[in-house]
């Protein structure tokens, strides 16, 4: 089955730098979601970016999609401490509901 | 608009014996979907309940677990004869509309099985 695949497994980077991570897949995709998971806690949405959509930003974020390499980037910009979280991408194809998520990039920012 | 709410939020069960997992969705949300996820991994699908029906099960196991959701009240994820393996977080979400793909998850109930 279709999984997506995150990289780097750790990205550890200094406040004020940018972050970025890298997600892959296998099959063809309705959409694609990034999450954000504190440590011990629920996963929190991030931003979600349909297949026919190249690139979308929120905040600090912003989210690529290239369906011809089936890769998805995420860029934080002048990352901050409260950033250290593990980032999950997570995909839905065709006509099921459910998600099919990475094992995610653990972020660390250094103050 | 209170979010979705799991309880436990930490459990402890002896092996053999049975962990019942709630999920009460967020207002006017009808879908609910189980995710389980061990140590330093990703979370993998285990099932997606609309109210009084399991529409995917694909991702539960075979034996020993089964999902509902009543009409009235919350969704119930069940465990019978829990064994080691078992322990994992077990995260809940749900979604106001089929095809609606933005879920929202639960703080997730932590079971340790000793």
């Amino acid at each position: 089955s279709q999984q997506g695949e995150e990289d780097p497994q750790a990205l550890s980077i200094q406040e004020g730098e940018n972050a970025t991570m890298n997600c892959s897949y296998k099959t063809s995709i309705n959409n694609l979601q990034w999450y954000r998971q504190n440590s011990g806690r629920g996963l929190v949405h991030l931003i979600l970016i349909r297949s026919n959509e190249r690139e979308k930003h929120s905040g600090r974020l912003r989210v690529t999609l290239d369906t011809s390499k089936k890769s998805s980037s995420l860029l934080i910009t002048a990352s901050r401490a409260a950033d250290t979280a593990s980032y999950f991408c997570a995909t839905s194809q065709g006509g099921s509901e459910k998600l099919v998520f990475g094992k995610g990039t653990k972020l660390t920012v250094n103050p | 608009n209170a979010g979705v709410m799991q309880n436990p939020r930490h459990l402890v069960r002896r092996r053999g014996q049975e962990a019942r997992l709630r999920c009460s969705p967020m207002k006017g949300h009808s879908h609910v979907y189980w995710y389980r996820q061990l140590p330093e991994e990703g979370l993998k699908f285990m099932v997606y309940l609309q109210k009084e029906n399991i529409i995917d099960e694909s991702g539960m196991p075979k034996e020993r677990f089964s999902a509902e959701f009543p009409k009235e009240g919350p969704s119930i994820l069940r465990i019978q004869q829990v064994v080691r393996g078992d322990s994992a977080a077990y995260f809940c979400a749900s979604s106001p509309l089929q095809g609606s793909t933005e879920a929202f998850f639960g703080q997730g109930t932590r079971l340790t099985v000793v």
